[in-house]
């Protein structure tokens, strides 16, 4: 039921940069509602990554960062660690749902 | 530090009611609203509902008919009840804590402390 579209997958060597995109419609991302980015380490829950479309909640390292434009968002992760090798999913609010929805997911790999 | 514990029945049949809880540990239970996601195996994140603490609720369309999330601000803790399990009920259920400024509809609202995930499955 996602309506938040993710690449399936991303990859990158060591020290590398990567962006995972998210793309909504007007009634959620493009409405001008806020994305939320989470990490989520195989078999553990996952965690708030990037709110209100760029913060980062303390304790998550300034390599993550989040932007936002029109009816996408994206996360960029810079200077890529073998530790950063997760699932990671956007979220924000949705109109037509009057709730959140959640992106479709996008596993990041380090070559 | 904001913990949460869960638990709740994690084997069902078909047609049984799923019912599970959340506790909410070192911190407060007012001023927020208290979030249930689920994630079937394999697949990606799906928003099910949440209350706070007055018992105001939102709930995902996909699901309404089926689910209901409660309160209890004694205890500080909210439960999810989801009716006529099937297979396709089968999932990790995580609870959350919502957290944003101004009311819920602005948009600005996200889940910033997660449980650990409860594995529920449905099988005759």
């Amino acid at each position: 039921q996602s309506v938040l579209t993710q690449p399936p997958s991303v990859s990158g060597a060591p020290g590398q940069r990567v962006t995972i995109s998210c793309t909504g419609s007007s009634s959620n991302i493009g409405a001008g509602y806020d994305v939320h980015w989470y990490q989520q380490l195989p078999g553990t829950a996952p965690k708030l990554l990037i709110y209100g479309n760029s913060n980062r909640p303390s304790g998550v390292p300034d390599r993550f960062s989040g932007s936002k434009s029109g009816t996408s968002a994206s996360l960029a992760i810079s200077g890529l660690q073998a530790e950063d090798e997760a699932d990671y999913y956007c979220q924000s609010y949705d109109s037509s749902l009057s709730g959140s929805v959640f992106g479709t997911g996008t596993k990041v790999t380090v070559l | 530090q904001v913990q949460l514990q869960q638990w709740g029945a994690g084997l069902l049949k078909p047609s049984e009611t799923l019912s599970l809880t959340c506790a909410v540990y070192g911190g407060s239970f007012s001023g927020y609203y208290w979030s249930w996601i689920r994630q079937p195996p394999g697949k990606g994140l799906e928003w099910i509902g949440e209350i706070n603490h007055s018992g105001s609720t939102n709930y995902n369309p996909s699901l309404k008919s089926r689910v209901t999330i409660s309160v209890d601000t004694s205890k500080n803790q909210f439960s999810l009840k989801l009716s006529s399990v099937t297979a396709a009920d089968t999932a990790v259920y995580y609870c959350a804590r919502l957290r944003g400024r101004g009311y819920y509809g602005s948009g600005s609202y996200h889940m910033d402390v997660w449980g650990k995930g409860t594995t529920v499955t449905v099988s005759s």
